[in-house]
């Protein structure tokens, strides 16, 4: 399978707390997204980063991408309760289709 | 603005019926993309079309699954004779230009049930 692998599959943290999701995958790619699912919504774009990048920052997410182990992490930090989602990977292998991964499911206590 | 929407929001139809599900994307998007997403499981890809065209039809899980564009703009996904195993979330998205730097956006989804 092309798809992504995020791990943990679930994460519950206290609120304030940092809140880091791992992605790995198995094919090159020309970039990786992630992405958030609220519980009966869509997915929301988060930051996308491309093969050449290592390190990516918007707001208080920081995602890294190491492209020789396959792998990439999305960390959250200062977490809240409305942070409380599915997050998933994606990964564009060039093929203009997204691969998605079975995504983390994060819980952030109040 | 307006984003991407899907109809219905809910379908529950009986095993073997037809059902026929519509994404409308964003204004100006030329690249549609499906997926679905069954319970428990990561997204699918099932289909994209680059203005009314589908390239690679690939991903459909079978035949009974089809999808048209029309006008470059408005999808259909239609399943034929339904199975229980359709049962899932299915999501369209769309984005300005069919190349991968550019940011997929989602529509809030159609649940099917199959009785």
């Amino acid at each position: 399978s092309q798809q992504g692998e995020e791990d943990p599959q679930a994460l519950s943290i206290q609120e304030g707390e940092n809140a880091t999701m791992n992605c790995s995958y198995k094919t090159s790619i020309n970039n990786l997204q992630w992405y958030r699912q609220n519980s009966g919504r869509g997915l929301v774009h988060l930051i996308l980063i491309r093969s050449n990048e290592r390190e990516k920052h918007s707001g208080r997410l920081r995602v890294t991408l190491d492209t020789s182990k396959k792998s990439s992490s999305l960390l959250i930090t200062a977490s809240r309760a409305a942070d409380t989602a599915s997050y998933f990977c994606a990964t564009d292998p060039g093929a203009n289709n997204l691969f998605f991964g079975t995504g983390t499911r994060l819980t952030v206590i109040p | 603005g307006a984003g991407v929407s899907q109809s219905p929001s809910n379908k529950v139809t009986e095993k073997g019926k037809d059902v026929e599900l519509r994404c409308d994307p964003i204004s100006g998007h030329t690249a549609l993309y499906w997926y679905r997403q069954s319970l428990g499981q990561g997204l699918e890809f099932l289909i994209y079309f680059q203005g009314n065209s589908a390239p690679d039809k690939s991903g459909l899980p079978s035949d009974r699954f089809s999808a048209e564009r029309t006008g470059g703009s408005v999808s259909t996904l239609t399943i034929q004779r339904t199975q229980q195993e359709d049962s899932a979330v299915y999501l369209c998205a769309s984005s300005i230009l069919l190349a991968f730097t550019d940011t997929q956006y989602f529509g809030p989804g159609t649940r099917l049930t199959v009785l």
